[in-house]
């Protein structure tokens, strides 16, 4: 069975500084993707950044880049010169095949 | 280009009534997801569509939730009864036809709080 871990519940970071969240999953395929959403208070979920699992390059998305450690089953997500705008609940995703699998999420607080 | 629609956005029921959600998806996209999402949890798929045929509804329970996409469009959550555990944010999600990335685009949800 496929399974995503997000270990910490809660991370706060000031605002411009960088902030790391972590992810990891379990699995046997070899073929699959990983995502991460973000989910705003009272808002919908977007997608924030994604890696194909078959590449080895890291994915960047202006502030935002993963460090894909594929042996490690590791998928972090860092984001530069945090913002007020980026506090939300991150949530590490897992694609294989037809299904998703979701983290239990991050609440990330960026503060003033 | 209009989102993912969901309807009602908030509902109160008492334990054992019944209760149906609404999604209209991004025009043209050819699948459509149904999560829930407790409170402190990552969603968790509840059922999945390609046009109007199920691909996956291993986790649905099917003793009390069912859901249809009539003419591959819109879809319809019912839940029939309610238990009190059901209460959750179900969100709607769908993907554009042909996507190699299969990223999902997300409706706002619908807050069901059980009595």
């Amino acid at each position: 069975a496929q399974t995503v871990t997000q270990s910490q519940p809660e991370m706060s970071v000031q605002e411009a500084e960088t902030v790391t969240l972590s992810c990891t999953y379990d699995t046997s395929e070899s073929n699959y993707y990983l995502f991460w959403y973000k989910q705003p208070p009272s808002r919908q979920m977007i997608l924030v950044i994604r890696q194909e699992a078959y590449k080895q390059q890291n994915a960047t998305e202006n502030r935002f880049s993963v460090n894909f450690q594929k042996a490690a089953k590791s998928f972090s997500l860092k984001i530069s010169d945090s913002q007020l705008g980026d506090t939300a609940m991150y949530f590490c995703a897992f694609l294989s095949g037809n299904q998703f699998y979701f983290g239990t999420g991050t609440s990330l607080t960026v503060i003033p | 280009e209009a989102g993912v629609a969901q309807s009602p956005r908030y509902k109160i029921i008492e334990k054992r009534q019944s209760v149906a959600f609404w999604c209209n998806p991004i025009s043209g996209h050819a699948t459509l997801y149904w999560y829930q999402q407790i409170l402190g949890q990552g969603p968790k798929l509840l059922i999945q569509f390609q046009n109007n045929g199920v691909v996956d509804d291993s986790q649905l329970p099917k003793d009390r939730f069912s859901a249809e996409r009539l003419k591959g469009v819109d879809s319809t959550l019912k839940i029939q009864p309610a238990k009190l555990e059901d209460s959750a944010v179900y969100l709607c999600a769908s993907t554009p036809r042909g996507s190699s990335y299969n990223e999902q685009f997300f409706g706002p949800g619908t807050r069901l709080t059980v009595l």
